[in-house]
């Protein structure tokens, strides 16, 4: 059961344009949402994150959108560097602890 | 702060043989968390440390995985009789629930490969 979805595995952008990555959650109770971005050969880097009750947050070129009522979040990087190329996951937590990760989206910034 | 450490980094072993990886987290954060990673997916949760006490396993971790934090400092996840399933990144994270936020902070991991 896959709680946590992220459907494009792959999204090509150009170097200043947006990106925008999605991830679609099917558990109501989540209420604590992270994103985060890997290189290969290392481990996840936190980007940002956001808490149920909010409905947007913003750290620089990183925005974070959610939509409960959709259950759906959205990563929207602004302008886009070649630098961003990365596979970037969206995760859910209950503050339990855990994260629940989605497969990812791998970005790829052309110059 | 040299943040959350793993050894060994990579890890080739024959079937059947056991395999210990070792967790070093961020110093101030109490909770310790491994999670392993296939190709092409995400994440998955074994199992999380709050101190020295494992509140939580996940099905995943079948009776050959055991891990430990016996101080509440450092972790170890041993896997006893590898398969070659086991194959994948083992990742350990580290966070503190008590400032409010959630985010966890990754090791570089363990890539395990078994033969």
């Amino acid at each position: 059961d896959q709680q946590v979805k992220q459907n494009s595995p792959s999204l090509s952008v150009q170097e200043g344009r947006i990106s925008i990555l999605n991830c679609d959650y099917t558990n109501s109770m989540f209420d604590y949402f992270l994103w985060y971005k890997k290189y290969p050969a290392e481990g996840p880097t936190f980007l940002i994150s956001i808490s149920s009750i909010k409905d947007k947050n913003e750290d620089g070129r990183f925005t974070v959108f959610l939509n409960k009522s959709a259950k759906h979040l959205s990563l929207h990087i602004v302008p886009s560097q070649p630098g961003d190329s990365a596979v970037y996951f969206c995760a859910a937590t209950l503050k339990s602890g855990k994260l629940i990760f989605g497969q990812g989206t791998e970005l790829s910034v052309k110059p | 702060d040299t943040g959350v450490s793993q050894d060994p980094r990579h890890k080739i072993t024959k079937r059947g043989q056991n395999v210990t990886f070792r967790c070093d987290p961020i110093s101030e954060h109490n909770r310790l968390y491994w999670y392993r990673q296939t190709l092409g997916q995400g994440p998955e949760f074994l199992t999380y440390f709050q101190n020295e006490a494992q509140l939580e396993k996940s099905r995943l971790l079948s009776d050959r995985f055991s891990a430990e934090r016996p101080k509440g400092s450092f972790s170890t996840l041993e896997i006893q009789r590898t398969e070659q399933g086991d194959s994948a990144m083992y990742l350990c994270a580290s966070s503190s629930p008590g400032t409010g936020t959630y985010e966890q902070f990754f090791g570089p991991g363990t890539r395990l490969t078994v033969l």
